[in-house]
């Protein structure tokens, strides 16, 4: 069954190092999301990207923050400058195949990976 | 705007007895409502979803849930828990019809089983 895989699942950087958590959507999927869970709080929406351009951000997601789709396969999210509060756990999804119909399309759901915990230090 | 408020951050169920995990919602908009399941070490996964198609909604594992539009709720259940239901369940909430939209997610409920 296709997933969503991101990697690595675990990464530890020092407070102003830049990261790049990577992810590789469905490969039939068109929209991509990043979501972040901070320990104990819920799950937050990011961003969401749509024909290689964000199409939605959050408040959270700030000028410290980027996304990319580098290749047909890969969809990254880069935090250039650490702070101890990104520490999270960052989930990427993706959503609504090719060639369904508008119905389907409406009703369709995120899928997700299995997320990157972030540690900052 | 919307959102989902999960009542009860921790809920114990015996194995065998019936699991209730609470979800009431807000939204301005006719909403379609999700119940994601995350297990330890593993990533979000759809339990089930609600499109407004029928009003009780069958899931994997056993679970369903009903939309109740006068209760603004839309609650997990299954009838006989088993240990390997332990995990945490997300109720999230999007706008109806737009399917590539974001959610927004409850606080989330982690479920424990007693032997």
């Amino acid at each position: 069954e296709p997933e969503v895989t991101q990697t690595p699942s675990h990464q530890v950087t020092q407070m102003g190092q830049e990261v790049i958590l990577r992810c590789v959507p469905i490969s039939n999927h068109l929209y991509f999301y990043w979501y972040r869970q901070i320990l104990g709080q819920k799950v937050e929406f990011l961003v969401s990207f749509y024909n290689n351009e964000i199409s939605e951000k959050s408040e959270i997601f700030d000028d410290q923050f980027s996304v990319e789709r580098p290749d047909g396969s890969n969809f990254t999210l880069k935090i250039r400058s650490t702070k101890l509060e990104d520490s999270a756990m960052y989930f990427c999804a993706s959503s609504h195949m090719t060639n369904i119909s508008l119905v389907a399309a409406m009703n369709t759901e995120a899928f997700f990976g299995q997320g990157t915990r972030l540690t900052v230090v | 705007a919307q959102s989902v408020t999960q009542l009860g951050s921790h809920v114990s169920v015996s194995e065998g007895a019936l699991v209730l995990l609470r979800c009431n919602y807000s939204s301005s908009v006719p909403p379609y409502l999700f119940w994601y399941v995350q297990y330890p070490n593993q990533g979000l996964q759809l339990l089930l979803k609600y499109t407004s198609a029928a009003t009780l909604v069958k899931g994997i594992n056993g679970f369903e849930a009903e939309f109740k539009k006068s209760e603004t709720s839309f609650h997990l259940t299954k009838p006989s828990a088993h240990m390997s239901d332990a995990a945490e369940y997300f109720c999230a909430v999007r706008r109806a019809n737009f399917g590539n939209e974001k959610l927004t997610f409850g606080t989330g409920t982690r479920l424990t089983i007693i032997p």
